[in-house]
C-alpha cells in the first residue's frame, strides 16, 4: 500500500540558511502530493501541491518537486525566515478519499 | 476560504465519561475526517465520511464512534473516555477525492482525560 517516510527532526536553522527537508513515499500509480504546514497552536494548512510526475509545487517560496524516478517531493527553501518555524508533514493520498501523512518534521529558526 | 471550526480548543474530561467533539465545516464539502495527532506517531486517521449519515472507520476506530446528521457538522464521540485518548483531535474536510483536492483543516482540540 501507500506509503511516506520523512527526516526526523528537528532541524535548527539560522535565518537566510537554505532548507530541505526530505519525503519520499511508496505508491501504487502517480498520485497528487502534498505538503502541509502546522503552524504552533494551530491546524495543518495545505503548503503546496504537484499533482503529476515532474510538476513543481510551489508557495511562500517553498518549492517541491514531484520526482518519480526518486520516489520523492522533497521540500525546499532558499532563504528561511523565523517565521517558517513551524512542524512540515508530507502527504499522499490512500484508498481514493484518505491521505496518509508523514510523522512531520520540526523546524526551528533563529535569528 | 473554507472554514473548519472545532467547538473547543482546550478540553478536559474524566475517565468514564462521554465525550463530545464538534466540527463544521461551511464549504459544502461531501467529506469529512477525524484524526489524532501524537508526537512521533503523525495522524492517524479515526474515521471518515462521505456523505451524510454515512461512514468508515479508519486505521484506528476503537474506543470513538462518530455521527453526521447533517453535511456541515461532523461529531466525533467517546463512549467511555480513558486516558490513553489524551491527543490533539483535528477535523478535516475535503471536496470529493484526495487525489486532487486537499484537505482543510481545524485549529484542533487539546483533549486532556484525567
Amino acid at each position: 500500500g501507500n506509503s511516506v517516510t520523512q527526516m526526523e527532526g528537528p532541524v535548527t536553522l539560522s535565518e537566510e540558511a537554505f532548507l530541505t527537508i526530505n519525503c519520499t513515499y511508496t505508491a501504487t500509480g502517480y498520485p497528487s502530493l502534498f505538503w502541509y504546514v502546522q503552524y504552533p497552536g494551530e491546524g495543518l494548512q495545505l503548503l503546496l501541491k504537484a499533482t503529476k510526475a515532474d510538476d513543481k509545487g510551489s508557495n511562500k517560496g517553498f518549492e517541491a518537486t514531484y520526482r518519480k524516478e526518486t520516489t520523492s517531493f522533497h521540500l525546499e527553501k532558499g532563504s528561511v525566515q523565523v517565521s517558517d518555524s513551524a512542524v512540515y508533514f508530507c502527504a499522499l493520498p490512500y484508498n481514493t478519499d484518505k491521505l496518509i501523512f508523514g510523522t512531520g518534521t520540526r523546524l526551528q529558526v533563529f535569528p | 476560504d473554507v472554514k473548519v471550526t472545532q467547538s473547543s480548543r482546550y478540553l478536559v474530561k474524566r475517565t468514564g465519561e462521554k465525550v463530545f467533539l464538534e466540527c463544521v465545516q461551511d464549504m459544502d464539502h461531501e467529506n469529512m475526517f477525524w484524526y489524532r495527532q501524537d508526537p512521533g506517531l503523525g495522524l492517524r486517521l479515526i474515521y471518515f465520511s462521505y456523505d451524510v449519515k454515512m461512514k468508515e472507520k479508519g486505521d484506528i476506530p476503537e474506543g470513538y464512534s462518530v455521527s453526521r446528521e447533517k453535511k456541515e457538522r461532523f461529531s466525533l464521540i467517546l463512549e467511555s473516555a480513558s486516558t490513553n485518548q489524551t491527543s490533539m483531535y483535528l477535523c478535516a474536510s475535503s471536496l470529493t477525492t484526495a487525489l486532487y483536492q486537499p484537505q482543510h483543516f481545524g485549529d484542533g482540540t487539546r483533549l486532556s482525560i484525567l
